[in-house]
């Protein structure tokens, strides 16, 4: 079945710095990659996806890249904020359900 | 609009007792999915539901665990004989169509003492 690993598991920037989050997946046919951000205490909410027949989509601040070949995609959020600070998933969808990673814990300082 | 709600939001139970954890979609959402959350953890996948057709178990982790969907709308996830590793926070989500974003209700945090 689909596997996903998800680094860095923490992070710490700067408020004003760039933050990185990378992602593999397993199974050549996933198609859909999506990324959620959850604070704490709160649920889960989508702030970007991306599927397989595009590299790269981008929000404002926030931008996902994904690599077939290489089978691994990414989230980029550029000029940080200290309200982008809390955990990041990113999923992949196997077919019947999404796959997430472990999820990134992200922390961004003034 | 209402977004995906889930009751109760806090269930406090001794082991080996049965629960029942309800979800509530999104109207018109024909898919479901539950999913655990255990402490600094991701989301494992547990069931799915689209539409009429049979659900995807195949994320349940023992036969204590079932789960049903009445009328193509609201969902009962049950654990029996409760176990303190099944302790974790129990997500709910809806979505419009299948492989399309999904909308998560606030959960609800199972503690089994």
């Amino acid at each position: 079945g689909e596997n996903v690993e998800q680094h860095p598991s923490t992070l710490s920037v700067q408020e004003g710095d760039s933050a990185v989050i990378k992602c593999t997946y397993s199974d050549s046919a996933s198609n859909y990659f999506p990324w959620y951000k959850q604070e704490l205490g709160k649920r889960p909410q989508l702030i970007i996806d991306i599927r397989s027949n595009v590299g790269e989509k981008k929000d404002q601040r926030i931008a996902v890249t994904l690599n077939k070949t290489a089978k691994h995609f990414s989230l980029h959020i550029t000029e940080t904020q200290p309200e982008d600070s809390a955990v990041y998933f990113c999923a992949a969808w196997a077919g019947t359900a999404l796959i997430f990673g472990k999820g990134t814990t992200l922390s961004v300082s003034s | 609009g209402a977004g995906v709600s889930q009751s109760p939001s806090n269930k406090v139970t001794e082991k080996g007792k049965d629960v029942e954890l309800r979800c509530d979609p999104i109207s018109g959402h024909t898919a479901l999915y539950w999913y655990r959350q255990s402490l600094g953890q991701g989301l494992e996948f547990l069931i799915y539901f689209q539409g009429n057709s049979a659900p995807d178990k195949s994320g349940l982790p023992s036969d204590r665990f079932s789960a049903e969907r009445t009328g193509g709308s609201v969902s009962t996830l049950t654990i029996q004989r409760t176990q303190q590793e099944d302790s974790a926070v129990y997500l709910c989500a809806s979505s419009p169509a299948e492989v399309n974003e999904q909308f998560f209700g606030p959960g609800t945090r199972l503690t089994v003492l």
